[in-house]
């Protein structure tokens, strides 16, 4: 296994719900991204914690919140979402250096499918 | 921001033959390049990378090129093999202080018809 693992894989839910997706990784890394993938659009940067500190927000909707309270866990909090929402949303880590940023490969977990009803 | 082009969107090819993928990006200040390959349902996974500070790399079948002039690199994969067959994603970054924003491409579908 490649030590990213997300849960749950298959989330359906509704406009009105509140739900969580979970990202555990198991590589040391201590760099956690959310990432967006929808059908023929490139890859989309959602958030990024370095250290557990968010360093970047790439002007994602406030109905996305994500928390990451240690470096080996990263949650992306979902409320009241819209039906373009619907989307694969990747986690990934790195070992990264505050001082150099992005500097090496990127592990993906399998990703959560999310259908927004 | 990076902005990255990548052709084509769609690829098929004979099992044995070449296959070439090409990106472009906008900002000059990039210098790190990977490809991701994704088979179907699985997660993205990096193949090869190069920095600015060489043309090329190979790793068996697979080569990248760069040229940091034209502002573009491709991937090269011969003699093909079905297994082969998945979406390829280029990406570009400026590796740097503060900086991770690494900024893909469309994506290319390749199919290796066996």
């Amino acid at each position: 296994e490649t030590g990213v693992t997300q849960t749950p894989r298959h989330l359906v839910m509704g406009m009105t719900n509140k739900k969580s997706l979970k990202c555990e990784q198991h590589l040391g890394h201590n760099a956690m991204y959310w990432y967006k993938q929808s059908a023929k659009k490139p890859l989309e940067l959602m958030f990024v914690y370095s250290l557990e500190e968010r360093v970047e927000n790439n002007s994602v909707p406030s109905r996305f919140s994500p928390e990451c309270p240690n470096s080996s866990h990263l949650f992306l909090h979902l409320h009241t979402l819209q039906p373009e929402d619907s989307a694969l949303y990747l986690c990934a880590s790195s070992q990264d250096s505050s001082l150099a940023g992005y500097t090496g490969e990127l592990f993906f977990g399998e990703g959560s499918r999310l259908t927004v009803l | 921001g990076e902005n990255v082009e990548q052709h084509p969107s769609t690829l098929s090819v004979q099992e044995g033959d070449s296959a070439v993928i090409k990106c472009t990006y906008s900002d000059s200040a990039s210098n790190y390049f990977p490809w991701y390959k994704q088979e179907l349902g699985k997660r993205p996974q990096l193949i090869i990378d190069i920095r600015s500070n060489v043309g090329e790399k190979k790793d068996q079948r697979i080569a990248v090129t760069l040229n940091k002039t034209a502002k573009h690199f491709s991937l090269h994969i011969t003699e093909t093999q079905p297994e082969d067959s998945a979406v390829y994603f280029c990406a570009a970054n400026y590796s740097g202080a503060g900086s991770y924003q690494l900024t893909f491409g469309k994506g290319t579908k390749l199919s290796v018809i066996p």
